[in-house]
């Protein structure tokens, strides 16, 4: 059921930019349906990250970025920190399956 | 503080009946949308549908229509997810999630998270 995909894991030393994308379609993404993003530790229930493709919600430190383009999105975490170590998922909606639709899940590690 | 809190952990046999609930405070129950989110073990996020309150109006995924039901009781600020005959393949941790007031339903996320509640179905 995942129709956005991202890659399954990324990783960075602490202080490091990592980036995580999200590709989709022109049912989805590509159809202008704004791309959300969560975080999800280790044990705990998703967190919303970042809505409406950039915007953050109040206590998200601002080291995390969102941005969309085309049939893409991406998250930025700059300043990488050993608490940032996650699952991150990206979300949308898809226009041909008439549904929320998720990303496949990107792991983060910070070496 | 707006929280959504839910049932505790199941533990059923293949082909039994399982309700759980997700109660939700410190909001206007019956004026936001409230939904469910599966995650099955080690795997990703899939939307299973979503029910407003207020009207009992409820969307389902293709995936999930005709495989479970979602209700709400807005006299106890209380929704919920509902099988009728469980398979070992609905084993997974469950989480109940509230999306914003946006009247186009296709912009909207979700926010916040229940704790989740894990359902195991083994013989």
């Amino acid at each position: 059921q995942s129709v956005l995909t991202q890659p399954p894991s990324v990783s960075g030393a602490p202080g490091q930019r990592v980036t995580i994308s999200c590709t989709g379609s022109s049912s989805n993404i590509g159809a202008g349906y704004d791309v959300h993003w969560y975080q999800q530790l280790p044990g705990t229930a998703p967190k919303l990250l970042i809505y409406g493709n950039s915007n953050r919600p109040s206590g998200v430190p601002d080291r995390f970025s969102g941005s969309k383009s085309g049939t893409s999105a991406s998250l930025a975490i700059t300043g990488l920190q050993a608490e940032d170590e996650a699952d991150y998922y990206c979300q949308s909606y898809d226009s041909s399956l008439s549904l929320y639709v998720f990303g496949t899940g990107t792991k983060v590690t910070v070496l | 503080e707006v929280q959504l809190v839910q049932s505790g952990a199941e533990v059923k046999k293949p082909g039994e009946s399982l309700k759980i609930s997700c109660k939700g405070s410190g909001y206007s129950f019956t004026s936001y949308w409230i939904g469910w989110v599966r995650q099955m073990p080690g795997k990703g996020l899939e939307w299973m549908g979503i029910i407003y309150p207020g009207d009992s109006d409820t969307r389902y995924s293709p995936s999930f229509q005709g495989q479970v039901t979602i209700s709400a009781d807005k006299s106890i600020s209380t929704a919920y997810l509902q099988w009728s005959s469980l398979k070992a393949s609905d084993t997974a941790m469950y989480y109940c999630v509230r999306q914003p007031p946006m009247q186009q339903l296709v912009r909207r996320w979700f926010d916040p998270w229940g704790q989740g509640t894990l359902v195991t179905v083994s013989s």
